[in-house]
């Protein structure tokens, strides 16, 4: 089966830095990449769609010069959380389609900032 | 995307089926339903997707009136690693580019 597979599975930094969630597909061709963000006992929340080789599409409340997304091939995307703040501290969670079978999700990556 | 709504919480017991309904009233023609699984700190694994009637496979079955106005995923028997977040999700299926809209879950908890 499709997947996923996210790195790193968690991350400490200190405010003020950047950190990259890297995100690929292992083993088929992922036209687009969507990234999620979960706070604790809540539910999943779209941040963004990333198509290869185009700039990704936001979701309303989302900065795009604070998540920084690159989708350079077909089974990498990333996103870098730049100027990172407590506040951003979250479970981040990629996931990548081929089109023809269910979306298929990473295991996500634990951001915390201190 | 249509809107679904599901029990915020659900509590069982081993051994025991355990039907979690979804509500989808204003699902549309093209859209197909599908049940995300998801553990604390893991991502979320996809269970099962349907389109109407019935559909079954190792893990559960889900089922579809003929209205599709709703959907009831069924796990059988169910074991204490059977406790994590349940999430339906209607739209699209496997077309390019389309997104999951999470809603709020389902937390099913299994004691023994």
């Amino acid at each position: 089966g499709a997947v996923v597979s996210q790195h790193p599975s968690w991350v400490i930094c200190k405010s003020g830095t950047s950190v990259k969630i890297e995100c690929r597909s292992l083993d088929f061709q992922a036209t687009t990449m969507f990234w999620y963000r979960q706070f604790p006992k809540q539910s999943l929340m779209l941040m963004a769609t990333s198509n290869e080789g185009s700039k990704a599409t936001y979701e309303q409340g989302v900065e795009k010069d604070k998540f920084l997304i690159n989708h350079a091939s077909l089974t990498l995307s990333t996103l870098t959380v730049t100027s990172a703040h407590p506040e951003d501290s979250s479970f981040y969670i990629c996931s990548a389609e081929d089109g023809n079978s269910p979306l298929h999700f990473g295991n996500g990556t634990r951001l915390t900032v201190t | 995307l249509a809107k679904t709504t599901q029990p915020i919480s659900m509590d069982s017991y081993e051994g025991q089926e355990v039907n979690i309904t979804c509500s989808h009233n204003n699902i549309a023609t093209n859209d197909y339903i599908t049940w995300y699984q998801q553990f604390p700190s893991q991502g979320p694994r996809f269970i099962i997707q349907g389109y109407k009637t019935k559909v079954t496979n190792e893990v559960a079955s889900l089922f579809i009136p003929a209205d599709r106005k709703s959907s009831t995923l069924s796990l059988p028997r169910v074991s204490l690693s059977d406790t994590a977040v349940y999430y339906c999700l209607v739209g699209a299926a496997n077309q390019a580019g389309t997104a999951l809209i999470f809603g709020k879950g389902t937390t099913l908890s299994v004691s023994s």
